[in-house]
């Protein structure tokens, strides 16, 4: 089953703005992860963030955690036509057997229009 | 190259055959994970490794699947009596633990079209 679920489904945006994307889960957490995939292709993993974070950079990415709500965002700023791609939460349990897996949402896919 | 290595990237066969994919990790990396994707899902975990052990199976990984790490290096998922249902990615992902949190790193994938 999947945990993560992505919000939007789809965004399409203008070259140089801004895109957020949501994610939101049910069980507790260790980890949570942003990966990009490209179509067709494997994925990247782009940020990890962990329960006791609430916000982390890296480059253009900004990533937020909310373990209350059991939500995360991803912003991309100043988008460019390169970051044209399926976008996936991933979160890694606290404990048990499922902390050894990550747990994908149904991605975002994101289209940064030239 | 350091990545997690696949082959093949894409795999057409009838109905019935078996078929056999290989994972190259990340040589440092003991943990080695499967993962199948279908057409607008996530991937979903099929089963993991932890050098040559495997620790833990989906329910997903129905009885003809199986898959293999021997020596805790390359990996082998095999599918027998393919189905058309099988048809989807399958990735291969690698990982070491840093500081008690995972971070995954993925190959490029298999294709696996069952006709």
């Amino acid at each position: 089953s999947q945990q993560g679920e992505e919000d939007p489904q789809a965004l399409s945006i203008q070259e140089g703005e801004n895109a957020t994307m949501n994610c939101s889960y049910k069980t507790s957490i260790n980890n949570l992860q942003w990966y990009r995939q490209n179509s067709g292709r494997g994925l990247v993993h782009l940020i990890l963030i962990r329960s006791n974070e609430r916000e982390k950079h890296s480059g253009r990415l900004r990533v937020t955690l909310d373990t209350s709500k059991k939500s995360s965002s991803l912003l991309i700023t100043a988008s460019r036509a390169a970051d044209t791609a399926s976008y996936f939460c991933a979160t890694a349990q606290s404990s048990g057997a499922g902390s050894y897996q990550l747990t994908f949402g149904k991605g975002t896919k994101l289209s940064v229009i030239p | 190259d350091t990545g997690v290595s696949q082959d093949p990237r894409h795999k057409i066969t009838k109905r019935g055959q078996n078929v056999t994919f290989r994972c190259d990790p990340i040589s440092e990396h003991n943990r080695l994970y499967w993962y199948r994707q279908t057409l607008g899902q996530g991937p979903e975990f099929l089963t993991y490794f932890q050098n040559e052990a495997q620790l833990e199976k989906s329910r997903l990984l129905s009885d003809r699947f199986s898959a293999e790490r021997p020596k805790g290096s390359f990996s082998t998922l095999e599918i027998q009596r393919t189905e058309q249902g099988d048809s989807a990615m399958y990735l291969c992902a690698s990982s070491s633990v840093n500081r008690g949190h995972t971070e995954a790193f993925f190959g490029q994938g298999t294709r696996l079209t069952v006709v």
